[in-house]
């Protein structure tokens, strides 16, 4: 059982680049979502999606595209990467939305650095 | 909204010593609690969790916390520390998203 898994594990990106976190989870769990670590500020939602064709806004979802075409994938996309996108990205899921308690999978995470 | 207070930056423990991690929550309705670990350039890692039921909850690793409704509190306890606890901790509460807390770093000195 390979839970949440991301990819790349390390990204470096120049300023206006562009690409695509991959995060895949073969848990069948409906519920999947982004989050960014920042020093000091904990983790942060970026966007969620309670299934399949569904997404919403977090916290922080400027300058983050989604997309949740099937159960087991849910990429987030970086349309024109700025240093202020330098941070470390987990994605999460659960067998159903949080607020029922279901415990919440983590991926190992992506450490993107934007020069 | 809900949010996650965790007033201590920085915790430095010696190895052996009892640990406690402070969290306070706001939230409006019954919570739901978590405390996760991260250590240097890894994931994170459920501790333990709190829905309902026994206010003390034991967690892997060694660790418990304790729910305190009035006090809105679910602070994180170990009576012995190992060096390989060294790392952050993160408490977070539940509602349609987790809302994490800055995170606490714990440093064990030998």
């Amino acid at each position: 059982n390979a839970g949440v898994t991301q990819t790349p594990k390390f990204q470096v990106l120049k300023t206006g680049q562009s690409m695509t976190l991959q995060c895949a989870q073969d848990m069948n769990h409906e519920y999947m979502s982004w989050y960014r670590q920042d020093p000091g500020m904990g983790l942060r939602l970026i966007h969620y999606s309670v299934g399949a064709g569904i997404t919403d806004q977090g916290e922080v979802p400027n300058g983050y595209n989604v997309s949740r075409s099937t159960t087991e994938d849910f990429p987030l996309r970086l349309l024109s990467a700025a240093p202020s996108q330098t941070s470390v990205y987990f994605c999460a899921s659960s067998y159903s939305g949080t607020g029922t308690g279901n415990t919440i999978y983590f991926g190992e995470g992506s450490w993107l650095t934007v020069v | 909204a809900q949010s996650v207070t965790q007033p201590d930056i920085h915790i430095t423990v010696s190895e052996g010593a009892s640990l406690e991690l402070r969290c306070n929550y706001s939230y409006g309705a019954t919570p739901y609690l978590f405390w996760y670990v991260q250590s240097p350039g890894q994931g994170l890692q459920l501790l333990l969790k709190y829905f309902s039921g026994d206010t003390l909850v034991q967690g892997i690793k060694g660790f418990e916390a304790e729910f305190k409704r009035s006090q809105s509190s679910f602070n994180l306890r170990k009576p012995s520390v190992h060096w390989s606890d060294a790392a952050e901790y993160f408490c977070a509460v539940v509602d349609y998203k987790l809302s994490f807390g800055a995170g606490t770093t714990v440093t064990v000195r030998a």
